[in-house]
């Protein structure tokens, strides 16, 4: 939908367990984001790519990893170390023009973890 | 770096009033201004941008407006109808950082 898709909508995980959430575009966009999303929280940035092989922290990316192998595919492993995983995870997308341009957002992946 | 604080948190208008919801930010530097509309269970989409050297811009019932010396920038929606009901989301950036998003804005507009 729209170009980016994240899969799967919901995943469920036990305590302790990493999993992996998709983003795939194909947009043709350099650049790629995930961003978490809690209630009242606003959206907030975890990881975020600008071009293949190179990635950058965001403001919460303690817990999280991510790659960058291919440029339509970035996807988030949140670990073990992620204190409180359970949350709407948002993949996004841009084209390569610096940071001043329209995101393209996923449709997201709800993550329970009990 | 950038901060963005946006208010109300929540907001409840009646059927054909307007809502206005605004936000600050705290670098001077920052010069694209995005709103984002979410509807329930829906990914976040763009509705309107602004970019710092326009003062406002215009789209049917939407409006933003960009006051740089007070750093602060609004969202204006007119004659409000029900499907206007979601989240919105300001957000601000320099041009040499990711966007960094207000917590948002839960608007109802009551029928």
């Amino acid at each position: 939908d729209g170009g980016i898709t994240q899969s799967p909508k919901y995943l469920f995980r036990k305590e302790g367990q990493n999993v992996t959430l998709s983003c795939e575009q194909n947009l043709n966009h350099d650049a790629m984001y995930w961003y978490r999303q809690d209630p009242g929280q606003g959206l907030r940035l975890i990881y975020y790519s600008q071009i293949v092989n190179d990635f950058q922290k965001g403001d919460i990316a303690e817990g999280y990893s991510v790659s960058r192998e291919k440029k339509e595919s970035f996807p988030l492993t949140v670990t073990s170390a992620q204190k409180n995983p359970t949350a709407f995870y948002l993949c996004a997308s841009s084209p390569r023009t610096g940071y001043n341009s329209p995101l393209h957002f996923g449709n997201g992946t709800r993550l329970t973890v009990t | 770096g950038e901060n963005v604080e946006q208010h109300p948190s929540t907001l409840s208008v009646q059927e054909g009033d307007s809502a206005v919801i605004k936000c600050t930010y705290s670098d001077s530097a920052s010069n694209y201004f995005p709103w984002y509309k979410q509807e329930l269970g829906k990914r976040p989409q763009l509705i309107i941008d602004i970019r710092s050297n326009v003062g406002e811009k215009k789209d049917q019932r939407i409006a933003v407006t960009l006051n740089k010396t007070a750093k602060h920038f609004s969202l204006h929606i007119t004659e409000t109808q029900p499907e206007d009901s979601a989240v919105y989301f300001c957000a601000a950036s320099t041009g040499n950082t990711p966007l960094v998003f207000g917590k948002g804005t839960r608007l109802s507009v009551i029928a």
